[in-house]
């Protein structure tokens, strides 16, 4: 059964930083690209960054780009997200997931297994 | 950016009746295009992939369509638990983005 659990979410002040966690279990973790998808109270949601499985490709939404770093540590079965520079408008519910392979020759595809989230929460 | 319109913003549906959501691309994302349904309190699920294919243990009622810039979501024959928030999201190429989603109410 595919896991996903996520941690490390808390109240921050602005400019601060945090790390989030995914534990992942039930698959062969580096073989699949994963990602953080972010939900603001009330809101929709938002693809923040993807990794492949190799972690070699990484993307950013232009909201994060040069705050936040998306890794992965195979060997720990683990996927992060660390924030830097936070503001009030990065206070949401950050979900991992997995993502199955569909677009042909690549890693990327919809994310077919979430985690529960874990909220954030940016205020002085 | 693509951008991913969805309407209508509230569906309400008498249980048993057809329910159809749309979504638009403001360029073509071909078939790179996913369905999520997102209960209160809970983590959005995959229900359909490649704009028309039913993910692992997704009822039948469910049908996706379209290509290009224009999609739908048709649930045939609505069920109470099918009440729910539905999203579109492309990921034909980066950034991959969601729609503002659609809110599915039971009569």
């Amino acid at each position: 059964e595919v896991q996903l659990l996520e941690s490390g979410g808390d109240l921050v002040q602005p400019g601060g930083s945090l790390r989030l966690s995914c534990a992942a279990s039930g698959f062969t973790f580096s073989t699949y690209a994963m990602t953080w998808v972010r939900q603001a109270p009330g809101k929709g949601l938002e693809c923040v960054s993807l990794i492949s499985g190799s972690g070699g490709d990484t993307y950013y939404a232009d909201s994060v780009k040069g705050r936040f770093t998306i890794s992965r540590d195979n060997s720990k079965n683990t996927l992060y997200l660390q924030m830097n520079s936070l503001r009030a408008d990065d206070s949401a519910v950050y979900y991992c997931a997995k993502l199955v392979p569909f677009r042909a020759g690549t890693p990327w595809g919809p994310s077919d297994y979430w985690g529960q989230g874990t909220l954030v929460t940016v205020s002085s | 950016e693509t951008v991913m319109t969805q309407s209508p913003a509230t569906l309400s549906v008498s249980p048993g009746e057809r329910a159809t959501l749309s979504c638009r691309a403001s360029q073509s994302v071909n078939n790179n295009l996913a369905w999520y349904q997102q209960k209160p309190g809970q983590a959005p699920s995959l229900l359909i992939y490649g704009a028309s294919t039913r993910a692992s243990d997704i009822p039948a009622r469910f049908t996706g369509g379209g290509s290009g810039t224009d999609f739908t979501l048709t649930i045939s024959s609505l069920q109470s638990e099918d009440s729910a928030v539905y999203y579109c999201q492309h990921f034909n190429n980066w950034p991959w983005t969601f729609g503002q989603g659609t809110r599915v109410e039971i009569k």
